[in-house]
């Protein structure tokens, strides 16, 4: 079973919009990271938000998080053509083996039209 | 700047057959990971390695080995492929723990198992 589902599965933009995805997850978690996957490529690392955290920045991206309601959002701000791709959230569990593990959701596909 | 380089990246095999997907990371991390993609179902886990000389099971193991063969490299064996392992599979590398850090993906080798 997937620990972070994220919401919508698909978003369809036109540029210049800012694009909201949600992730929500079941368990406690030690952080919550974000990850972009352009058609046909590998996943790209796009931030990282720890469980004490409850917003970060990085450029026209916001997360936030809120442990209470196990979800986080990722805000992209007046996005661009090049912004098309799939986003995943990952939420960083600890496990009884200490190693602990990065849990992907099935993605949110976002496509922005010019 | 290479990053994470995995080869082959297309390959077609017959129910049986077996394979092996190389991968190689030259950014002196220790931990390695193989992942799956498989439509809907996010990315799943099949197994990482720590460090060097060591490896452990994922959340979907079966029907694969590993090796670490240094600290550079980090194979996935198929040794009877099945068409349930028609899949996209993703190598991935890290400078800490399973969950504390962010992860660095190759373009992935997409297998088809007729």
């Amino acid at each position: 079973s997937q620990q972070g589902e994220e919401d919508p599965q698909a978003l369809s933009i036109q540029e210049g919009e800012n694009a909201t995805m949600n992730c929500s997850y079941k368990t406690s978690i030690n952080n919550l990271q974000w990850y972009r996957q352009n058609s046909g490529r590998g996943l790209v690392h796009l931030i990282l938000i720890r469980s004490n955290e409850r917003e970060k920045h990085s450029g026209r991206l916001r997360v936030t998080l809120d442990t209470s309601k196990k979800s986080s959002s990722l805000l992209i701000t007046a996005s661009r053509a090049a912004d098309t791709a799939s986003y995943f959230c990952a939420t960083g569990v600890m496990t009884t083996d200490s190693w602990g593990k990065l849990q992907f959701g099935a993605g949110t596909q976002v496509v922005v039209t010019p | 700047n290479a990053g994470v380089t995995q080869t082959p990246k297309f390959q077609v095999l017959k129910t049986g057959q077996s394979m092996t997907l190389q991968c190689a990371q030259d950014m002196n991390h220790n931990s390695m990971y193989w992942y799956r993609q498989d439509p809907g179902m996010g990315l799943r886990l099949i197994y990482y390695s720590a460090s060097e000389g060591t490896t452990d099971k994922g959340e979907v193991p079966n029907g694969y080995n590993v090796s670490r063969l240094n600290k550079r490299e980090f194979s996935l064996r198929l040794e009877s492929a099945a068409p349930s392992q028609t899949s996209v599979y993703f190598c991935a590398s890290g400078w800490t723990g399973g969950f504390t850090g962010e992860l660095f993906f190759g373009e992935g080798s997409r297998l088809t198992v007729l």
